[in-house]
């Protein structure tokens, strides 16, 4: 149980060109999704907090119009990066609470998206 | 201000040995601590955590992990290392103060060598 799922795993793209992520929880329903990005070497940085049925709450320094998060059902958010650069290229990873976001809950991860923006 | 620290950026141990992946915490309230491991060019996956009752939590592939609140540490360890379970491994904290939110450190490259 517990499965996260991320599509695509990788995608290579043109400069300009507008990406779209999806992450899906497959046997849990998931209030609340995260979104992180991860640099070769180094540890995740969350990007956004994605809550079903409301807008997004990106941390700071995050720009919430270059990286559109929409999060409709239970069970699925997308993860949009519009007008990509190459300094986008990165490891995204998305994660799903399994709870009603109590402080006890475990996040589980998808197997995160490479992105390359030429 | 809560933060995670991983002293060591890697782990060398030959296989059979017992592993130990140090982690210390910094919280304002009651830590809730969680250990995930990485494979390359895959999201994390979940190994255990600890939120109360016995310090010493069990989680997957026969990892542990304790906890110390003296010394606010939540080392993972494992008593005999495999190969396969060569990789790289995050402590994470939540902190109600910090809007449930994991806070992550910055890693541990573990390496088990045959």
């Amino acid at each position: 149980g517990a499965v996260v799922s991320q599509h695509p795993s990788w995608v290579i793209c043109k400069s300009g060109t507008s990406v779209k992520i999806e992450c899906r929880s497959l046997d849990f329903q998931a209030t609340t999704m995260f979104w992180y990005r991860q640099f070769p070497k180094q540890s995740l940085m969350l990007m956004a907090t994605s809550n079903e049925g409301s807008k997004a709450t990106y941390e700071q320094g995050v720009e919430k119009d270059k990286f559109l998060i929409n999060h409709a059902s239970l069970t699925l958010s997308t993860l949009t990066v519009t007008s990509a650069h190459p300094e986008d290229s990165s490891f995204y990873i998305c994660s799903a609470r399994d709870g009603l976001a109590g402080v006890t809950d475990t996040q589980y991860f998808g197997p995160g998206t490479r992105l390359t923006v030429l | 201000a809560q933060s995670v620290a991983q002293p060591e950026d890697q782990v060398n141990v030959a296989e059979g040995n017992p592993l130990t992946v140090k982690c210390t915490y910094s919280v304002s309230g009651n830590p809730y601590l969680f250990w995930y491991v990485q494979y390359p060019n895959r999201g994390l996956q979940f190994l255990l955590k600890y939120i109360t009752g016995d310090n010493l939590v069990k989680g997957s592939y026969g990892f542990e992990a304790e906890f110390n609140k003296s010394q606010t540490s939540f080392h993972l360890k494992k008593p005999s290392a495999l190969v396969s379970d060569s990789a790289l491994y995050f402590c994470a904290v939540r902190d109600l103060e910090y809007g449930n939110k994991l806070v992550f450190g910055a890693g541990t490259i573990l390496r088990v060598k045959s």
